[in-house]
């Protein structure tokens, strides 16, 4: 399978702290993206880091990508209660095939 | 913010029943997908559509499921005979792949329950 597998599968942690989600995959991308998912809600997306980029930020967020073990995470700086969510990684493989989306983490910040 | 929109947001079916889901993508995309989230599980890819064609499908998309986009603007998915098995979230989504970076844009889903 394709599929990116993400690691934890679910994460509490206090308001203020850093979330750390962590995502790995099976074989070479074109580019991987993070989504957000709030509780039956559609996806959102939220970053997208290129198979030649290494790492990238967008306010509060951080994601990295090590393609040699295929393999990123993403870094929620300062946690909200707001925050709460689930979050998916998604790798694109080639410009026409679909995206492939993991499991997903469920994070839950308490205030 | 242009956005995908979908109906209905909640169907209950009887099983054995035809439903059909609708979404009107962003109108300047090109490429549109269905995928479905069974409740509490991963998100999986069932149909992409181009150029008024199937482009990928996977194996969950077998005989029973269709696709079409019957004017400009609408794309739907029909499920001919539904499954108890087919109940779950169904969302839409539309890309274009300016840059090439296939960034989807998603509906907020149809939550489809089969009795």
């Amino acid at each position: 399978s394709q599929q990116g597998e993400e690691d934890p599968q679910a994460l509490s942690i206090q308001e203020g702290e850093n979330a750390t989600m962590n995502c790995s995959y099976k074989t070479s991308i074109n580019n991987l993206q993070w989504y957000r998912q709030n509780s039956g809600r559609g996806l959102v997306h939220l970053i997208l880091i290129r198979s030649n980029e290494r790492e990238k930020h967008s306010g509060r967020l951080r994601v990295t990508l090590d393609t040699s073990k295929k393999s990123s995470s993403l870094l929620i700086t300062a946690s909200r209660a707001a925050d709460t969510a689930s979050y998916f990684c998604a790798t694109l493989y080639s410009g026409n095939t679909p995206l492939v989306f993991g499991k997903g983490t469920r994070l839950s910040v308490i205030a | 913010e242009p956005e995908v929109t979908q109906t209905p947001s909640h169907q209950v079916t009887q099983m054995g029943q035809e439903v059909i889901l609708r979404c009107v993508p962003i109108s300047n995309h090109l490429y549109f997908y269905w995928y479905r989230q069974i409740l509490g599980q991963k998100v999986e890819f069932l149909v992409s559509f181009y150029n008024n064609e199937i482009s990928e499908k996977s194996e969950i998309f077998d005989d029973q499921f269709s696709v079409e986009r019957p004017d400009g603007s609408n794309f739907t998915l029909k499920i001919r005979s539904t499954k108890l098995e087919d109940s779950a979230m169904y969302f839409c989504a539309s890309v274009t792949l300016a840059g090439g970076a296939n960034v989807l844009t998603f509906g907020a889903g149809s939550r489809l329950t089969v009795l």
